[in-house]
């Protein structure tokens, strides 16, 4: 049973551009959630996906976008990208109101 | 405003007890969780509690005391693989927000 999966794995982007990361979740889940981490710092949530609809959104600007397909994976799109920017992107699936597994992880450098 | 907070370092020893406390003001109440996060890897899921009191599992424990806002994560027998990040969450009261401390390293030490 594979677990959360994320790609890429590292990702160098420069300022200004556009990038997609993908999750798919673990079998059977049917929510995504995705943080960003900093280094050093705790995830910071982005938004949350449940039947291809965003359920909540976190304090992020609309640059950050996403989409939950119909096989409940999903990306995360940003657009614009600043140097702040660069970090872990987290993806985690739960089956509705359970625990959350993650992913490895996206590791973005912006240059 | 949405607060967890965490101690950011702790060092203990092998064979040891550690207890790593976690303290929380958050809009609503939804459950508190805590990870575990080795350098350069995602979050592993360690504990989750909703009602108050001891969870055990293991060599890991965790305590919740919703009116106080207060958590502890417990590990015995501490071995050196044990040196990692530890994240406590907190969903919100929405139920879908999960918010995260900005974690507590623990060193273990021979």
């Amino acid at each position: 049973d594979a677990g959360v999966t994320q790609s890429p794995t590292h990702l160098i982007k420069t300022r200004g551009q556009q990038v997609t990361l993908r999750c798919s979740p673990k079998s059977g889940h049917d929510t995504v959630s995705w943080y960003q981490q900093a280094l050093g710092q705790g995830p910071q949530f982005i938004f949350q996906y449940y039947e291809e609809e965003e359920r909540q959104r976190g304090n992020f600007p609309d640059r950050f976008s996403g989409h939950q397909f119909p096989n409940y994976s999903s990306e995360l799109n940003v657009n614009a990208l600043l140097l702040g920017d660069s970090a872990l992107y987290l993806c985690a699936s739960s089956l509705r109101g359970s625990v959350a597994f993650f992913g490895q992880g996206t590791r973005l450098t912006v240059v | 405003g949405q607060n967890i907070d965490q101690p950011t370092e702790m060092t203990a020893t092998e064979g040891a007890i550690v207890q790593i406390n976690c303290t929380y003001q958050t809009s609503g109440f939804n459950g508190l969780f805590w990870y575990q996060q080795h350098a350069g890897e995602a979050p592993t899921f360690l504990s989750y509690n909703v009602l108050d009191g001891l969870e055990e599992k293991g060599r890991f424990s965790s305590f919740l005391s919703r009116s106080k806002g207060y958590s502890y994560l417990l590990l015995k027998e501490l071995q050196m693989k044990d040196s990692a990040s530890y994240l406590c969450a907190v969903r919100d009261g929405g139920g879908f927000k999960t918010i995260f401390g900005a974690g507590t390293r623990l060193f273990v030490k021979a």
